[in-house]
């Protein structure tokens, strides 16, 4: 199976950069996803890191170590739009992905 | 890009009835696509992988008597929540998987997802 770990809440200024980190200890690895979601809505697609090291798209950024089952989402310069819910997803070799509880960022003018 | 189109987006109903939720992929071929359950405040859980010309895989837990899935094409697949009650009300998002070469590393595509609301 797969136990996925984020911190629950989060909350930055407007400007700021906040480290989301994630967890995970998972049987089988294919991937790691972070996805970004609104209150009632479906999730979005931000980064995918399969390969150990930094992802870099924008303001967002993604780090990954398989040998420690860790990776980090960045997010720079925060726009009050950034405030949501914020998934780590780890795809298995069935291309399955098992989600984090996800983390609430909340950002403030 | 690749879109996933799901629909109706909310449905609500009493309680027995049975609610058919489809899910097409607009351009792209899926031959695998997923669908997930979230309740509120609460991540996705995956309920059953569907799988095009052959039968759904439910993950442990999922009552595939209650949760029919079809996978009749490779565009479509579709999840009937049969005699539902208020405790299936919940947000069923699909999703799917482009099954062309050099997509390995893509990222599966999120339909709108459909909002149940059993009364």
């Amino acid at each position: 199976g797969q136990n996925i770990d984020q911190p629950t809440e989060m909350t930055a200024t407007e400007g700021a950069i906040v480290q989301i980190n994630c967890t995970y200890q998972t049987s089988g690895f294919n991937g790691l996803f972070w996805y970004q979601q609104h209150a009632g809505e479906a999730p979005t697609f931000l980064s995918y890191n399969v390969l150990d090291g930094l992802e870099e798209k924008g303001r967002f950024s993604s780090f990954l170590s398989r040998s420690k089952g860790y990776s980090y989402l960045l997010l720079k310069e925060l726009q009050m739009k950034d405030s949501a819910s914020y998934l780590c997803a780890v795809r298995d070799d069935d291309y399955k992905l098992s989600f984090g509880a996800g983390t609430t960022v909340t950002v403030r003018a | 890009g690749a879109v996933v189109s799901q629909h109706p987006s909310r449905v609500i109903c009493k309680s027995g009835t049975s609610v058919k939720i489809e899910c097409r992929s607009l351009d792209f071929q899926a031959t695998t696509m997923f669908w997930y359950r979230q309740f509120p405040k609460q991540s996705l859980m995956l309920m059953a992988t569907s799988n095009e010309g052959s039968k759904a895989t439910y993950e442990q837990g999922v009552e595939k008597d209650k949760f029919l899935i079809n996978h009749a094409s490779l565009t479509l697949s579709t999840l009937t929540v049969t005699s539902a009650h208020p405790e299936d009300s919940s947000f069923y998002i699909c999703s799917a998987r482009n099954r062309g070469t050099g997509y390995s590393n893509q990222p599966q595509h999120f339909g709108d997802g459909t909002r149940l609301s059993i009364l």
